[in-house]
């Protein structure tokens, strides 16, 4: 079946540290690819999403890119801020449109230091 | 746009008791979904639904479990006995068919049963 993989957490950064968070996946065809984060308290929101091979996703200074040959979508950011602090989750769509529903990894605490 | 509301926000309950979870997708929405998340097991796709209709159940754990979608604007999810180990936070999400865009979620209901 489909799996979604992400690397073990917490992962603690200082103010303006480079981010990567990575993600591989396994899935027949060609499933769409998302980052959503979850915030203390409140529901998952989308981060941003790539739909087919080579597509970069991008939101609020973040970026993935969807890696057909290394099955891989991992997340960066260049400078992360206190407030990125949450938890992010990579999932993975196999009907492209999602319309049976999406496969999560376990997620990533992201801790970021003043 | 109110976004997906669910309700209750945190649900107390005797093991034994009959727990209903509630959800109002986005009007115009036609998926819905039901997630739940826990420390062991991440998030875990319940049962969805296409124009009211389930498609798929077999998240469900177990037959203590259902779920009904009676229109396009309400669902439920009911465990009849809860029991401890149902504790979790429950998770409603929605879509349009029609827009390549990712899911809304709820906030979430966590539920305790003790």
């Amino acid at each position: 079946g489909d799996s979604v993989t992400q690397m073990e957490g917490p992962v603690t950064l200082s103010e303006e540290a480079f981010l990567t968070i990575n993600c591989t996946y396994t899935a027949t065809g060609y499933p769409s690819l998302f980052w959503y984060v979850q915030y203390p308290g409140e529901g998952l929101q989308l981060l941003l999403k790539a739909t087919k091979a080579d597509d970069k996703g991008s939101n609020k200074g973040f970026e993935a890119t969807y890696r057909k040959e290394t099955t891989s979508f991992h997340l960066e950011k260049g400078s992360v801020q206190v407030s990125d602090s949450a938890v992010y989750f990579c999932a993975l769509s196999r009907s492209g449109g999602g319309a049976d529903g999406l496969t999560f990894g376990k997620g990533t605490h992201l801790i970021i230091q003043p | 746009d109110a976004g997906v509301i669910q309700s209750p926000r945190h649900e107390v309950t005797e093991m034994g008791q009959e727990v209903t979870l509630r959800c109002k997708p986005i009007s115009g929405h036609n998926s819905l979904f039901w997630y739940r998340q826990t420390m062991m097991r991440g998030l875990e796709l319940l049962i969805y639904f296409n124009n009211n209709v389930p498609i798929d159940d077999s998240g469900m754990p177990e037959d203590r479990f259902s779920a009904k979608m009676p229109n396009a604007s309400f669902s439920t999810l009911k465990i009849q006995p809860s029991e401890p180990r149902d504790s979790a936070v429950y998770f409603c999400a929605s879509r349009s068919a029609t827009r390549l865009s990712g899911y809304t979620f709820g906030s979430g209901t966590r539920l305790t049963v003790v």
